[in-house]
């Protein structure tokens, strides 16, 4: 089993329409978590972190269930140029970072 | 303008040859970090460096080797060890060299490497 674990999708879906990714991790050691979006052939860039009370920035909502071991976002009002790889993250205080695998997301016209 | 950059852009290896891919920040972040991408696939760790003159293996570091002489420099040699070289290379720093906290790391352009 994959230390962090993503459905890869593709989330195939209309403009406006709102979709949410799970993400799941299994070292209970972890410390902190974010969401990355990737562009096709670019760069991993940070979208949001994740904070234990669930944080929003605009159409973005991230949330945290340290119970169960997974992370959410959730993006409303989708727009074509929310199409992109959205890579969930983890780190561990031992110092190391782990990325999901990443969820496709077409946002469609 | 502050940032990482990755050259080349796009390298060509061949068989039994070692190449070298540079990694540069100005940011002035202690952390430097080197993963490798497969299509589909998220990042795994290869090499990171805390500090200067000091460096530690990720998670599929054979094949590969890195230097720190410098804090603004971290470069990945690829030697002839490494047999499925062809990916998608990201090298990254962030503030400080342990990331449990809400330090975040920030990406190279990347390079692509592919076999002849």
């Amino acid at each position: 089993r994959k230390e962090v674990e993503q459905d890869p999708g593709p989330f195939n879906v209309p403009e406006g329409a709102t979709v949410a990714f799970n993400c799941t991790y299994s070292n209970s050691a972890s410390q902190s978590f974010f969401w990355y979006r990737q562009d096709c052939r670019k760069e991993p860039k940070l979208l949001m972190s994740v904070y234990s009370s669930g944080n929003e920035d605009g159409r973005f909502t991230a949330q945290l269930n340290r119970a169960s071991q997974y992370i959410s976002l959730l993006i409303r009002d989708s727009k074509l140029s929310d199409s992109a790889t959205y890579l969930c993250v983890v780190n561990t205080n031992a110092g190391k970072s782990t990325f999901g695998d990443g969820t496709t997301l077409t946002v469609k016209p | 303008d502050g940032g990482i950059t990755q050259s080349p852009k796009y390298l060509f290896r061949k068989e039994g040859q070692n190449v070298t891919l540079s990694c540069e920040q100005n940011l002035n972040h202690d952390a430097m970090y080197w993963y490798r991408q497969d299509p589909g696939q998220g990042l795994r760790l290869i090499y990171y460096s805390q500090i200067v003159n000091d460096f530690q293996k990720g998670d599929i570091a054979e094949g590969y080797s890195v230097s720190r002489e410098k804090k603004e420099s971290f470069p990945l040699t690829v030697t002839s060890a490494q047999k499925n070289p062809t990916a998608f290379y990201l090298c990254a720093s962030s503030t400080r060299g342990r990331l449990g906290g809400r330090e975040t790391q920030y990406f190279g352009p990347g390079t692509r490497l592919l076999v002849l």
